[in-house]
């Protein structure tokens, strides 16, 4: 069973909007949560990381914030542009090393002009 | 930021080829790489673990005869899918272990005819 759990799946947005992108999880221990964005054939590229002492953190229009009580976080794009459109996965990693991740699903993002 | 370079982005082959797939940190010394394989919608699965000077360590199900790695330096490591056949076609991705965080490359798309 996946420990990571985004939702939605897919969604589409039109240019200029916002959306949130939802992620939970179950992995334990707990050492960061990052969120990747990944363009269609590309490597992921890292937007944010945060530790379980971190409620929030922004990268421009990217903010994503972090529950570790109810172990849910969130990915918040203000504005959509056109370029925001790929897929936005969300990573956990159980250790401070990084050795062991665990990826989500991933969340499609299509933004319409 | 720490940068890995990942080539070739594309290789299309016939069937029962050989691929190699080259992973290389461009600004940093990586003791630890990885290799993931990622299947269309969804998530990035661990193929197995590279370390330098040592053999990698496989995850389950992962044919470490199928898919060779070598790791002959600290900025360099290979992945060889040998023989290949169209059920091995996928997006294949590098990361490499700097300051204890993965960094990605941006992928090699593999196409077996």
């Amino acid at each position: 069973k996946n420990q990571v759990e985004q939702s939605p799946q897919s969604l589409i947005i039109l240019e200029g909007k916002n959306c949130t992108l939802q992620c939970n999880y179950t992995v334990s221990p707990f050492s960061n949560l990052r969120w990747y964005k990944q363009d269609t054939g590309r490597g992921p590229v890292s937007l944010t990381i945060m530790t379980f002492s971190e409620n929030t953190k922004s990268n421009g229009r990217y903010t994503a914030t972090l529950d570790a009580d109810t172990k849910q976080s969130s990915l918040h794009i203000t504005a959509s542009q056109l370029s925001d459109s790929a897929s936005y996965i969300c990573v956990v990693s159980a250790s401070s090393n990084d050795y062991k991740l665990s990826f989500g699903a991933g969340t499609t993002v299509t933004v319409r002009a | 930021g720490a940068v890995v370079s990942q080539h070739p982005s594309r290789v299309i082959c016939k069937s029962g080829t050989s691929v190699k797939i080259e992973c290389r940190s461009l600004d940093f010394q990586a003791t630890t790489m990885f290799w993931y394989r990622q299947f269309p919608k969804q998530s990035l699965m661990l193929m197995a673990t590279s370390n330098e000077g040592s053999k990698a360590t496989y995850e389950q199900g992962v044919e470490k005869d199928k898919f060779l790695i070598n790791h002959a330096s600290l900025t360099l490591s290979t992945l060889t899918v040998t023989s290949a056949h169209p059920e091995d076609s996928s997006f294949y991705i590098c990361s490499a272990m700097g300051g204890g965080i993965q960094y990605f490359g941006a992928g090699t798309r593999l196409s077996v005819l």
